[in-house]
């Protein structure tokens, strides 16, 4: 079935760091693909999307492009903030046999130093 | 306009106990979707409503969980008896038809003693 896979956490980086966070996906047919974070004490917030190859998302900073050839959806970032500590969640939805629900990774913790 | 919202926010029962969770989407939201993260691990999808018809309820766990959505506007999610299992953050998400961008309530944290 469908699955996607990222990176372990937590990351822990520097304030103006490079981020990067990897995801990688199994699917049959075309899904469209996600990333979601989650602020401390807050609710799952859509951060960016690409519904198909070599489409780009991009969001506050934050950029991951759809790579069919290599299944992966890595999300970037050029520098860090500290209000960008949160917990990253990559997804796909759609695809065959699949009726819209999201399919999500394990979760990536990023924590941002001063 | 509106987010989806959720209540309540947290809620602590003993095990046997029952609890009924609620998601009122978005105004306008025909699709309506439940998820489960427990203990740190990855979100996992339980059931998706499209109106008040159950679409996939493939995710659910068992026969201890029950959900209903009336009128095809909000939705309750039952469970019942709860085990210490049960135990973790359950979010609600809704969209409108065709479209696979989801909104996310702020979800409930239920913890089973």
């Amino acid at each position: 079935g469908n699955s996607v896979t990222q990176m372990e956490g937590p990351v822990t980086l520097s304030e103006e760091a490079f981020l990067t966070i990897n995801c990688t996906y199994t699917a049959t047919g075309y899904p469209s693909l996600f990333w979601y974070v989650q602020y401390p004490g807050e609710g799952l917030q859509l951060l960016l999307k690409a519904t198909k190859a070599d489409d780009k998302g991009s969001n506050k900073g934050f950029e991951a492009t759809y790579r069919k050839e290599t299944t992966s959806f890595h999300l970037e970032k050029g520098s860090v903030q500290v209000s960008d500590s949160a917990v990253y969640f990559c997804a796909l939805s759609g695809g065959s046999g699949n009726t819209g629900k999201l399919i999500f990774g394990q979760g990536t913790t990023l924590q941002v130093k001063p | 306009e509106a987010g989806v919202t959720q209540f309540p926010s947290h809620s602590v029962i003993e095990k046997g106990q029952t609890v009924t969770l609620r998601c009122d989407p978005i105004s306008g939201h025909d699709n309506l979707y439940w998820y489960r993260r427990v203990m740190g691990k990855e979100i996992k999808f339980l059931l998706h409503f499209v109106k008040e018809s159950k679409q996939d309820e493939s995710g659910m766990p068992n026969n201890r969980f029950l959900a209903e959505r009336t009128g095809g506007t909000y939705s309750t999610l039952k469970v019942q008896p709860a085990e210490l299992e049960d135990s973790g953050v359950y979010f609600c998400a809704s969209s409108h038809l065709g479209v696979h961008e989801q909104y996310f309530g702020p979800g409930t944290r239920l913890t089973v003693t």
